[in-house]
């Protein structure tokens, strides 16, 4: 079973510039997760999808910062204009829709640098 | 909310040792998840370890076992014969039970196995 997919994996961008994120989640999985971690803390929600749905965005810096998941799938996050302090890894996990008993599984991360 | 807390941010095992990773959180839901999650320097992050609230035993897997203590709201994890792939940050997290929540994760436990 293929895993959850990020791309890029690195990105370095000057601030004030836009930067866009890749998810494909697990196939099946309902609940799709965005994490910020910032070097040296562990991974703090940015937004919660479930199919095409939000869940819980109260963490998302909502006037830099926006996701979407069109067709339930796979799911994109942009920041714009990006700020020094957006240096971070962004995580994707993935989840069965099972009454909140299940595991996340996560992607790879996207390693971003902001100049 | 609820917090974890790693009060460990780095440790250190021979290799065929046994070590063991301490974790505290606070909540007041009295249903919910524990986890531990291995996150090598290659960034992906693994699952290592869940358990139920409701239930007593501890859970195990394989080389890595866990000491829940409910009302002392302690999880620690518990690696023996730690072998040099244990080397990463391990994070502890919590999840309420049902819908699908995010996780809360703690700060995380730089381990290192020494040759």
């Amino acid at each position: 079973e293929a895993g959850v997919a990020q791309s890029p994996r690195y990105k370095i961008i000057e601030k004030r510039q836009s930067v866009a994120f890749w998810c494909n989640p697990i196939s099946g999985h309902a609940t799709l997760y965005w994490y910020q971690q910032i070097l040296g803390q562990g991974p703090k929600l940015l937004i919660q999808f479930q199919n095409n749905g939000v869940v819980d965005d109260s963490q998302l810096p909502k006037d830099r910062f926006s996701a979407e998941r069109l067709k339930g799938v796979d799911s994109t996050l942009k920041i714009q204009p990006a700020k020094l302090e957006d240096s971070a890894v962004y995580l994707c996990a993935s989840s069965l829709d099972l009454a909140g008993t299940d595991t996340q599984y996560f992607g790879p991360g996207t390693r971003l640098t902001v100049l | 909310a609820q917090t974890v807390t790693q009060s460990q941010p780095e440790m250190s095992v021979q290799e065929a040792e046994t070590v063991t990773l301490s974790c505290t959180y606070d909540t007041s839901e009295n249903n919910y998840y524990l986890f531990w999650y291995k996150q090598p320097p290659s960034r992906q992050m693994i699952l290592v370890i869940r358990q139920e609230a409701y239930k007593q035993q501890n859970a195990t897997e394989n080389r890595f076992s866990v000491n829940f203590q409910k009302a002392a709201k302690s999880f620690s994890l518990k690696i023996s014969d730690s072998q040099l792939g244990d080397t990463a940050m391990y994070f502890c997290a919590f999840m309420k039970r049902g819908g699908n929540t995010p996780l809360v994760f703690g700060k995380g436990t730089r381990l290192s196995v020494i040759a």
